[in-house]
């Protein structure tokens, strides 16, 4: 099986932009989850969708969003960027049904400059 | 709340030797998970093992195994005979067992170095 496929791998953004970023998850995996690592921070979870609903958030400002497709692909937004959003953003899929280990993709580094 | 503390922030091993990377985790679930993951330099998370809070069992895989004790809320890695390739952070996390607790809380994680 193909494994988590996020797009693009880098990006640079200047202050006050918007940005998307992709994930396609494993096949036949319902549930994708979005997490924010930086150095300060570790990693740290942003939001879960399940079946195209969210199903959980976390403890992040309303900037950043996030939806998931029929076909369980995900994006996550992140509006009016700030220097702290530099980071890397991991989307890792599962099945869904609970405590399952999750697969995570490459990443997308993302620069703000 | 959940919470995952890996109170070793880094360590360095001469190829060979086994080391033992700790990790302490709290939670008010009864039903829980307990996960290691792997990040290499390329920067890409792997998945190792995965336990739930019914399992206590000791596991082998390899050169690695895992100690899992309950009574002390510990879940700990143990690499025997080091490699070079097994140079990255590693990560313990935790998740629920309910819909809406599923998310991974992660340690700082633990750098460990190989050298040669």
């Amino acid at each position: 099986k193909a494994g988590v496929t996020q797009t693009p791998r880098y990006l640079i953004k200047t202050r006050g932009q918007q940005v998307t970023l992709s994930c396609s998850p494993i096949s036949g995996h319902r549930s994708v989850s979005w997490y924010q690592q930086t150095p300060g921070q570790g990693l740290q979870f942003l939001f879960e969708y399940f079946s195209e609903t969210q199903r959980n958030k976390g403890n992040f400002p309303g900037r950043f969003s996030g939806r998931q497709f029929s076909n369980s692909r995900s994006e996550m937004n992140v509006s009016t960027l700030e220097l702290g959003d530099s980071a890397l953003y991991l989307c890792a899929s599962s099945p869904g049904t609970g405590g399952e280990e999750q697969y995570f993709g490459p990443g997308t580094r993302l620069t703000v400059t | 709340a959940q919470k995952v503390t890996q109170a070793q922030t880094e360590i360095s091993v001469v190829e060979k030797e086994d080391v033992t990377l700790d990790c302490v985790y709290e939670t008010r679930d009864t039903t829980y998970y307990l996960f290691w993951y792997k990040q290499p330099p390329s920067g890409e998370l792997v998945f190792l093992i995965r336990r739930n809070s019914f399992d206590e069992q000791n596991e082998i895989s390899g050169r690695y195994s895992w100690n899992f004790q309950k009574s002390t809320s510990s879940f700990n890695f143990t690499i025997t005979a080091s490699q070079v390739v097994d140079s990255a952070v590693y990560f313990c996390a935790l998740s629920g067992g309910w819909a809406g607790s599923y998310q991974l809380t992660f340690g700082k994680g633990t750098k460990l170095s190989v050298i040669p």
